[in-house]
């Protein structure tokens, strides 16, 4: 039940082009939905996030999508950059005493080709 | 502001020995989790300490061990360790505190990676 499942694995996409990252959880007692991105050789870092309470948050090029009947949210990247190229982690987190733990998905491996 | 430190970056073990990893979080964060990250399993949650407590705990095995100072660096220990736990040891901090200075974010080190030979 802490599961939280990632799709795709990798995605390759062209420079311009949208990239989608899909995510589905089963703990209904997630209340944060953060998303990281990885550099190689560097830690996560957050990216964009998401509470239940609102169904679509943008900053930037970046948005999340979510849907708490379906307990699934995706991140939408529009006008993809070749910098953007890393591994993209969903996550969720209950909260309260759980603050400080993050339940991952596999992650998803970005290619923007130029 | 400086973001969170974590020494060594790498480190090299044989099988059976020890190892402490040591994470200093950014100035003002109170609560310092640590993850494990490999290829197969991904980022997995260890622990999470906040004011030199213990407050969560991931499903590793008892030779996995933490502490937090009063000054909120933390440390992680292995012991006896196997080639399993090769891996990439990521340090979060976070200011864990209600109001709206609270985003809920986690500030990663860049990690300690350990190989087990």
């Amino acid at each position: 039940q802490q599961q939280v499942k990632q799709s795709p694995q990798s995605l390759i996409v062209q420079k311009g082009g949208i990239s989608i990252i899909n995510c589905a959880y089963e703990n209904t007692a997630f209340d944060y939905f953060p998303w990281y991105q990885q550099f190689p050789g560097k830690g996560p870092a957050l990216l964009i996030a998401i509470r239940p309470d609102v169904s679509e948050k943008k900053e930037g090029r970046f948005t999340i999508s979510f849907n708490k009947s379906a307990k699934q949210f995706s991140l939408h990247i529009m006008d993809s950059q070749p910098g953007d190229s890393a591994t993209y982690f969903c996550a969720a987190n209950a909260g309260g005493t759980s603050y400080g733990k993050l339940t991952f998905g596999q992650g998803t491996i970005l290619t923007v080709h130029p | 502001k400086a973001g969170v430190t974590q020494t060594p970056r790498y480190l090299i073990k044989t099988r059976g020995q020890q190892v402490t990893l040591s994470c200093s979080p950014i100035s003002g964060h109170r609560s310092v989790s640590w993850y494990q990250q490999t290829p197969g399993q991904g980022l997995q949650f260890l622990f999470e300490y906040f004011s030199e407590t213990q407050r969560n705990k991931g499903n590793f095995p008892g030779r996995f061990s933490g502490r937090q100072f009063s000054n909120s660096r933390s440390e992680m220990n292995v012991s006896t360790l196997e080639l399993g736990d090769s891996a990439l040891y990521l340090c979060a901090s976070s200011l864990r505190s209600a109001g709206p200075s609270n985003t809920g974010e986690l500030f990663f080190g860049e990690g300690s990676r350990l190989t087990v030979l």
